[in-house]
């Protein structure tokens, strides 16, 4: 069956390191892969797209690496700072216009 | 810069009544998405609308529920009659995509709904 994993739960970082999430997928071929945070009790807010094509993204200080063997998507926001604490989504999608498939998604506290 | 607006905020209701949650996607995207997240679960896909029809649609997507772009603004998501289990946050969003355009996904707010 279809499965998308988010390495743990929770990432407890102390500010100024690089926090590092995974998000694992089984029994998909996504064209694209969607990063976005989550506040709690606020929407989803888009982060970094990464297409299938694309080995890694840049984007001041976060940057997403695809790797379609291993079924495998990292994403680095580095030089950490608490108001980065939230929790991270990764979201697959098969198609341009469909439905994004979530991960589960990944509370990050940055302590000061 | 444009975003995704979604009223009400919060909306209560009792159980077996109708519900409507409403949207303003951003204005040049032609792509539009209903998902709900239960509280502490996932965020879930419900129904996907292009081009004044349903393009895609989730077995959570059944017939108690119902899409419509009343003018060229608003897209609203209804629900005939609601369950408990109809509680959650439901989000709406909206995508470009095109030849050539990203297929980023925009979320609104949210419209938080309690089912009595």
């Amino acid at each position: 069956s279809q499965k998308i994993e988010q390495n743990s739960e929770a990432l407890n970082i102390q500010e100024g390191k690089t926090a590092t999430l995974t998000c694992n997928y089984t029994n998909y071929s996504p064209a694209y892969l969607q990063w976005y945070r989550q506040d709690p009790g606020r929407g989803p807010v888009f982060l970094l797209l990464i297409r299938e094509n694309e080995k890694e993204k840049r984007k001041e200080r976060l940057k997403v690496t695809f790797d379609t063997t291993l079924k495998q998507s990292l994403f680095h926001i580095t030089a950490s700072q608490p108001a980065d604490s939230a929790t991270y989504l990764c979201a697959l999608g098969v198609q341009a216009g469909t439905a994004l498939i979530f991960g589960k998604g990944t509370t990050l506290s940055v302590s000061s | 810069e444009p975003e995704v607006t979604q009223t009400p905020s919060h909306q209560v209701t009792q159980m077996g009544q109708e519900v409507i949650l409403r949207c303003v996607p951003i204005s040049n995207h032609l792509y539009f998405y209903w998902y709900r997240q239960i509280l502490g679960q996932k965020v879930e896909f419900l129904v996907s609308f292009y081009n004044n029809e349903i393009s895609e649609k989730s077995e959570i997507f059944d017939d108690q529920f119902s899409v419509e772009r009343p003018d060229g603004s608003n897209f609203t998501l209804k629900i005939r009659s609601t369950k408990l289990e109809d509680s959650a946050m439901y989000f709406c969003a909206s995508s470009e995509v095109g030849t050539g355009i990203s297929y980023e996904q925009y979320f609104g707010p949210g419209t938080r709904l309690t089912v009595t």
